[in-house]
Parts: C-alpha cells; sequence; structure tokens
C-alpha cells in the first residue's frame, strides 16, 4: 500500500491556479492515483484519477511525472467555492488489496 | 438516479449500547465500501464487499464491528458495545464495478457515543 503525503494546508486568492502536489514513493505498478474533494458535513467527491503523463477534465487537470513517485493537481482560477479538502488516494482498487487509505488531506482555503 | 443514502444522519448513543448503520448504494453498483472519518483526521477503510462477500475485513478496528451486505445492495455496518473511541462519521461509498473505478459517497452518519 502507497503511503501518500501531501501539504496539511494552503491558502491562495479567488482565480489564481492552485497546484496542490502530492508525493507517494511507494507507488506500485498497478496502483491509480485519484484525487477527491471535501466539504465540512459531506463525503468525498472524486475529483480526477490517472494512472500516468497527464489528465484533465472539467474540472481540473492532474500531471504525473514519468517515475510516478509524484502528482499534482492543478484547480485553475480557483473560487470561494473551492475552499475544502483535497484527498491524494493512491491504490490498486482491482488488485487483492482493499485495504484503501486515504492520509490528512490538503485544506485549500481561498481567499477572496 | 439517486445517490449513495445513509441513515441515520447523526446517531447519539450510550457507551455499550449496539447501534447499526444503513448503507444504500447507487442501484447497479456492485462494489460497496465503509470508511470512518474521526475529527480533524483523514478517512480510514474499514471493508470492502464485491456484491454480497466481503473479502477482506482487516480494517475492521475490532471483533465489535462488524457488516454484512444482502441483495447485492444495501449493506449495514454494526457496531456492538460501543465506545467513546467509536465516536466518528461512518462514511459508505459504492462503484460500479471492482477495479479502478470512481467511488461515489454517501453524506456518512454522524455517531457520537456518550
Amino acid at each position: 500500500l502507497a503511503k501518500t503525503t501531501q501539504p496539511i494546508s494552503m491558502d491562495s486568492y479567488e482565480g489564481q491556479e492552485v497546484n496542490i502536489t502530492c508525493s507517494h514513493n511507494n507507488i506500485a505498478t498497478n496502483d491509480y492515483i485519484t484525487w477527491y474533494q471535501q466539504f465540512p458535513s459531506q463525503g468525498p467527491r472524486f475529483i480526477i484519477q490517472g494512472y500516468k503523463t497527464k489528465v484533465t477534465n472539467e474540472v481540473a487537470s492532474l500531471f504525473i511525472p514519468a517515475d510516478r513517485k509524484s502528482s499534482t493537481l492543478s484547480l485553475p482560477r480557483v473560487s470561494l467555492s473551492d475552499t475544502a479538502v483535497y484527498y491524494c488516494l493512491v491504490g490498486d482498487m482491482g488488485g487483492s488489496n482493499y485495504k484503501l487509505t486515504f492520509g490528512k488531506g490538503t485544506l485549500l482555503t481561498v481567499n477572496p | 438516479g439517486a445517490g449513495v443514502s445513509q441513515s441515520p444522519s447523526n446517531k447519539v448513543t450510550e457507551k455499550g449500547k449496539d447501534v447499526e448503520l444503513r448503507c444504500d448504494p447507487i442501484s447497479g453498483h456492485t462494489a460497496l465500501y465503509w470508511y470512518r472519518q474521526s475529527l480533524g483526521q483523514g478517512l480510514e477503510f474499514l471493508i470492502y464487499f464485491q456484491g454480497n462477500s466481503a473479502p477482506d475485513k482487516s480494517g475492521l478496528p475490532s471483533d465489535r464491528f462488524s457488516a454484512e451486505r444482502t441483495g447485492g445492495s444495501v449493506s449495514t455496518l454494526t457496531i456492538q458495545r460501543t465506545q467513546q473511541e467509536d465516536s466518528a462519521v461512518y462514511l459508505c461509498a459504492s462503484s460500479l464495478r471492482q477495479g479502478p473505478d470512481t467511488q461515489y459517497f454517501g453524506p456518512g452518519t454522524r455517531l457520537t457515543v456518550l
């Protein structure tokens, strides 16, 4: 099971691009990288998932270098409503290890 | 379509009592997950169901915790003889199939053990 490390908190301002990096040095060959967003009193919400290189959707981009030992979630032009905790998850959801663990996440605060 | 639902949304109980938490996954989702989130902590995986089977229950913190799933749909997490350290938000998620698939979370059940 790959352990992940991400910053505890980050501050930004409306309209800025925010990049949150997650380290996962022990990532395994079959592991995918998934990011979730969580608002207070709500369950986590899927943002994006990738295996290598770059993935982009209508919400964010995910950059994964060739060695896959880290990944960066990029949020373009954040707004106040993007203030939330962001979790990086690394796991093989199709293999024999079902014990997926989320870390403490990164609290992103977007200021006006 | 409806998302994952959980009930009750809040549960306050006394130490030593048993509680049952319910999860209704998205219709057609074969995989179901239970997680626990304590105040200020990250998500902790508890158990995973594929259909009605739980391939690995090692995430359950003690033998006071048990879970079952019937009809490949509804799941119940039972905590016997609750302790104060069991207080947390219990989250359920489901995904369409086994594999690297998106997990959709419910709103959670906030359990408080007095």
